[in-house]
């Protein structure tokens, strides 16, 4: 069947540390990948998509690219805050809105 | 962006009891809104989908009898957990689609259930 498999947290940094935060999937065809992020006491946002293969999304410095070769969807990001704490969830779906999440990376950083 | 806001945001209630949970969109109608549970350390798992009305459609392995889903009209689902029982303790998530927006959808904060 179709699944997401995340790093397992706690991802400790110190801020302006490179971040990455790696994320593979099992799926037929060609699903669209996401990230979402959760910060304390807040709704699951999202943070970036792609939605065919080779695509990058990004938005706030965070960065993901659709490798259909290697079936992963490693989100990056160059220099973290310390705002950036929070959960992070690797997801797919097929056109249905219905998504297959991952166990969710918790990120801390630190000044 | 849109807002979904779900309540209560935690509830305590003695096992053998029911609890009910709302889902709102607040400023978009949806017609589809999906119920997911997490559990700890774990992903979100999807239990339902609520369809504004009709039937919400069950995923495998999920008890309908015990998790009643009523989408009452375009902004509101309701999540029922009846006959609770601790097992049944665990963090409840709503999300809704943007209509006309591919691949967008707004989560509520989610609802902490414990069952005494």
């Amino acid at each position: 069947g179709n699944s997401v498999t995340q790093m397992e947290g706690p991802v400790t940094l110190s801020e302006e540390a490179f971040l990455t935060i790696n994320c593979t999937y099992t799926a037929t065809g060609y699903p669209s990948l996401f990230w979402y992020v959760q910060y304390p006491g807040e709704g699951l946002q999202l943070l970036l998509k792609a939605t065919k293969a080779d695509d990058k999304g990004s938005n706030k410095g965070f960065e993901a690219t659709y490798r259909k070769e290697t079936t992963s969807f490693h989100l990056e990001k160059g220099s973290v805050q310390v705002s950036d704490s929070a959960v992070y969830f690797c997801a797919l779906s097929y056109n249905t809105d219905k998504l297959i999440f991952g166990t969710g990376t918790r990120l801390q950083v630190f000044p | 962006g849109a807002v979904v806001s779900q309540h209560p945001s935690r509830v305590i209630c003695k096992s053998g009891t029911s609890v009910k949970i709302e889902c709102r969109s607040l400023d978009f109608q949806a017609t589809t809104m999906f119920w997911y549970r997490q559990f700890p350390k774990q992903s979100l798992m999807l239990m339902a989908t609520s369809n504004e009305g009709s039937k919400a459609t069950y995923e495998q392995g999920v008890e309908k009898d015990k998790f009643l889903i009523n989408h009452a009209s375009l902004t509101l689902s309701t999540l029922t957990v009846t006959s609770a029982h601790p097992e049944d303790s665990s963090f409840y998530i709503c999300s809704a689609p943007y209509q006309g927006v591919k691949d967008t959808q707004y989560f509520g904060p989610g609802t902490r259930l414990t069952v005494l």
